[in-house]
């Protein structure tokens, strides 16, 4: 079956240590895209991809980084200069820009 | 810059009750309007979505028109079940652009 599939679904990390999500797509689409929700807050965007070796900054990147380094695949890494990493992160992807298709979130709790 | 307004949460209901869930928007021009749900524990679904003025989506049950008059997207089913027991988000999308802006979202809970 196609899907985006992130991992791990639980992640602990102490304060100060750097954290990569996983975010793998066998949809084939180009874009694909990390959202950040917090309770009450909605979804926020981090950053995006419309193709391989591209990306764009969303509006929240300030202590995070991304590559996409192939079309399946757009790991997220969390430095430790984000002050409140502690969230659900959801990564999703799209063909067209009318619909993103959205994995099952990993949430992060920073100890 | 745009942005997405829905009504606070959260909304609890019996099953069989009519639910309507606001959602008004600001933004230039004609955007695309989306709902998303979201099931306990699981990532954002696409429930339906209408891409100009006076548009109806509609998706298991549920409807929205996209009114451009009042900025408005609201949500409606006649006869919730248990099973829509979700977070439900509206979302908008500028022509052109990749980005969607969305609601803080609004819990729905159904009662047997």
């Amino acid at each position: 079956d196609g899907g985006i599939t992130q991992s791990p679904k639980y992640l602990f990390r102490k304060e100060g240590q750097n954290v990569t999500l996983s975010c793998e797509q066998n949809l084939n689409h180009d874009a694909m895209y990390w959202y950040r929700q917090d309770p009450g807050q909605g979804l926020r965007l981090i950053y995006y991809s419309q193709i391989v070796n591209d990306f764009q900054k969303g509006d929240i990147a300030e202590g995070y980084s991304v590559s996409r380094e192939k079309k399946e695949s757009f790991p997220l890494t969390v430095t430790s200069a984000q002050k409140n990493p502690t969230a659900f992160y959801l990564c999703a992807s799209s063909r067209t820009v009318d619909e993103q298709f959205f994995g099952p979130g990993t949430r992060l709790t920073v100890l | 810059g745009d942005s997405v307004t829905q009504m606070e949460g959260p909304v609890t209901l019996s099953e069989e009750a009519f639910l309507t869930i606001n959602c008004t928007y600001t933004a230039t021009g004609y955007p695309s309007l989306f709902w998303y749900v979201q099931y306990p524990g699981e990532g954002l679904q696409l429930l339906l979505k209408a891409t100009k003025a006076d548009d109806k989506g509609s998706n298991k049950g549920f409807e929205a028109t996209y009114r451009k008059e009042t900025t408005s997207f609201h949500l409606e089913k006649g006869s919730v079940q248990v099973s829509d027991s979700a977070v439900y988000f509206c979302a908008l999308r500028q022509g052109g652009s990749e980005k969607l802006v969305f609601g803080k979202g609004t819990k729905l809970t159904v009662n047997p």
